[in-house]
């Protein structure tokens, strides 16, 4: 089925260590994001790629780092996990504004 | 900044009460506004999108409207169903292809 498919959907992390998030997309879009959402916050924007070899920082990118190396995936890297990381993380993507967003179902983050 | 407000946080109602939801934004400089989905542990679905030059949408049993002067949208779901319980979701797309999102009302119907 056509969407976006994040791995994992759950993990458990140490404070310190590091981890790779996978947003993948089979729809042709353009622009990809990483949102984390967290309890009365609503959903902040971490990093966004507006195309295959860009990226671009969002509301909320301190701590993440992200790479668009092919235009289907979009990685969200945490390379010293903190307690403050934990989180919902969902991925989207767009073709262009007419036709809205598409989100994944979310990977639930805990860091101890 | 965009700011995205959600009035109210939440909202209990009986089966076949009419729902209303509203959402604010402070910047009228918008691409679109859209209207999501989430129920508890699951990720967004999208309802309903309004272009900046639309006044309202309609889906089924949804309707939105939009007035972008005013940085106002409201969510109308007819003849409420407990299917219809889940947290309600408005983003606004900025130009620069950013949504922000308000924070959500979550509505439970009562059977």
């Amino acid at each position: 089925n056509a969407g976006v498919t994040q791995t994992p959907k759950f993990r458990v992390l140490k404070t310190g260590q590091s981890m790779t998030l996978l947003c993948a997309q089979d729809m042709n879009h353009e622009y990809m994001y990483w949102y984390r959402q967290d309890p009365g916050m609503g959903l902040r924007l971490i990093h966004y790629s507006v195309g295959e070899g860009t990226t671009a920082k969002g509301e909320v990118p301190d701590g993440y780092n992200v790479s668009r190396l092919k235009k289907q995936n979009f990685l969200l890297g945490l390379e010293s996990a903190a307690p403050s990381q934990t989180s919902v993380y969902f991925c989207a993507s767009s073709y262009d504004g007419d036709y809205g967003y598409t989100f994944g179902s979310g990977t639930r983050l805990t860091v101890v | 900044k965009q700011e995205v407000t959600q009035i109210p946080a939440a909202l209990s109602v009986p089966e076949g009460e009419n729902l209303v939801l509203n959402c604010s934004f402070t910047d009228s400089a918008i691409y679109n506004l859209q209207w999501f989905r989430q129920d508890p542990g699951k990720g967004l679905t999208s309802l309903l999108l309004i272009q900046s030059s639309q006044r309202e949408q309609t889906s089924g049993r949804l309707n939105a409207s939009l007035d972008k002067s005013s940085g106002r949208s409201t969510l109308y779901i007819a003849a409420s169903q407990p299917g219809d319980s889940a947290t309600y979701l408005c983003a606004v797309e900025a130009y620069d292809y950013k949504l922000s999102f308000g924070a959500g009302t979550t509505v439970t119907v009562r059977a």
